[in-house]
């Protein structure tokens, strides 16, 4: 079983629609939360950490649910450039080693 | 600034040939790490190291050496590479580990195809 995994989509969006996924992971002492972005050949970038209480950061929303280990991640009022692989990074100790799920395609159209 | 760089970002090897992948930061950061990154899967960590001298394994290191002489430069090598680390890899870096300030800032990646 993989440690992080999610639905790889693609989800297809309309411009100006809300799109909103999920991630589980399996290890239950895991710490910190993050979604990374990843555009077409390029390099993950942080989009968000997750916090315990949720947050928000303008359009996108994430949540964390430590009771059925999930993730996820809402985007309102979809762009054109919101169109990215989503990926779900968790990590379980001190030393940083993240653990990434395979990543969410996200295809907004006009 | 420049951030993480990779160096070379293409490369084609033949079977049995050895290579060096470099990555260079210049933010001053004490963690570094390299990841591959395969179709269909999440990315994966080779190996990490958590300061200048020192590496340490991590979830798929065999086939891959690495050193870190200098606190902005992680080197990984292929001793001699096999058909199967054809992949794209990445290389990071962060200031701190753990927590959720812990933003990791990737190199651009470099696309390794072994024939």
């Amino acid at each position: 079983r993989k440690e992080v995994e999610q639905d790889p989509g693609p989800f297809n969006v309309p411009e100006g629609a809300t799109v909103a996924f999920n991630c589980t992971y399996s290890n239950s002492a895991s710490q910190s939360f993050f979604w990374y972005r990843q555009d077409c050949r390029k390099e993950p970038k942080l989009l968000m950490s997750v916090y315990s209480s949720g947050n928000e950061d303008g359009r996108f929303t994430a949540q964390l649910n430590r009771a059925s280990q999930y993730i996820s991640l809402l985007i309102r009022d979809s762009k054109l450039s919101d169109s990215a692989t989503y990926l779900c990074v968790v990590t379980t100790d001190s030393w940083g080693k993240l653990q990434f799920g395979a990543g969410t395609q996200v295809v907004v159209t006009p | 600034n420049a951030g993480v760089t990779q160096t070379p970002k293409f490369r084609v090897l033949k079977t049995g040939q050895s290579m060096t992948l470099l990555c260079a930061q210049d933010m001053n950061h004490e963690y570094m790490y390299w990841y591959r990154q395969d179709p269909g899967m999440g990315l994966r960590l080779i190996h990490y190291s958590v300061g200048e001298g020192t590496t340490a394994k991590g979830e798929v290191p065999d086939g891959y050496n690495v050193s870190r002489l200098k606190k902005q430069n992680f080197l990984l090598g292929l001793e001699s590479a096999a058909p199967s680390q054809t992949s794209v890899y990445f290389c990071a870096s962060s200031y701190s580990a753990g927590g959720p300030k812990n933003e990791q800032f990737f190199g651009p990646g470099t696309r390794l195809t072994v024939l």
